[in-house]
């Protein structure tokens, strides 16, 4: 089954605790990018990649990490989260930018 | 920088009434994508529209470009409990090359 996985689903941390959010697709996609969702904003990227080892800041970077090392992951790293960075975030993939977006089932961040 | 609004941004209707939700951009689009997230679930691909005028159908729903390709619209005939959910628009943008502008979404609420 064609898909996007995220883990964890849900996580709760303290300030300044290092964390990763792992992505993974099994569609052979070229394009992997990650998303907050905060009420009354929508969707803001955070980051994308157009393929391994190629990864661009998005509209909303500061903060976040991101590496592209296999075509098939894309983990998103907090290296000091902070209580501002609690959202929901979507992973997703596509086969090029402008294509349909395949989104993962989402990570719920709180960050205290 | 490009933004694309979306109205209104929340939307009560009977069951069996129509709804409408716009979508406007600051910048001429290429193309645009509109996305459904059903409440707790992540955004799923609906339809995409590239050519200025263009209408689309899938069953009740009637997506729609504008002529000048700044706007457009998603309109469902009759709606049912099934509709729930938040109705996002994306496009291209325009100033950051392979990055995807979301709307803020239109969550539509349906009272059976």
């Amino acid at each position: 089954e064609a898909q996007v996985t995220q883990n964890p689903r849900y996580l709760i941390t303290v300030t300044g605790k290092k964390l990763t959010v792992t992505c993974s697709q099994n569609m052979n996609h070229e394009y992997m990018s990650w998303y907050r969702q905060d009420p009354g904003l929508g969707l803001r990227q955070i980051y994308y990649s157009m393929n391994v080892e190629v990864t661009d800041k998005g509209d909303v970077p500061e903060g976040y990490k991101v590496s592209r090392k296999e075509k098939r992951n894309f983990p998103l790293i907090l290296e000091s989260p902070s209580p501002n960075q609690t959202s929901l975030y979507f992973c997703a993939s596509s086969l090029a930018a402008y294509y349909e977006q395949y989104f993962g089932p989402g990570t719920r961040l709180t960050v205290t | 920088g490009q933004q694309v609004m979306q109205i209104p941004q929340y939307q009560h209707v009977q069951e069996g009434e129509d709804f409408t939700t716009y979508c406007n951009s600051s910048t001429t689009l290429s193309n645009i994508q509109w996305y459904k997230q059903r409440p707790g679930g992540h955004p799923v691909f609906l339809i995409q529209l590239v050519k200025s005028g263009e209408v689309k159908k899938q069953k009740r729903l009637t997506f729609q470009f504008g002529e000048a390709k700044k706007n457009s619209s998603l309109h469902i005939t009759a709606t049912q409990t099934t509709d729930v959910g938040t109705y996002f628009c994306a496009g291209p943008n325009n100033n950051a090359g392979n990055m995807l502008t979301f709307g803020g979404g239109t969550r539509l609420m349906v009272k059976p």
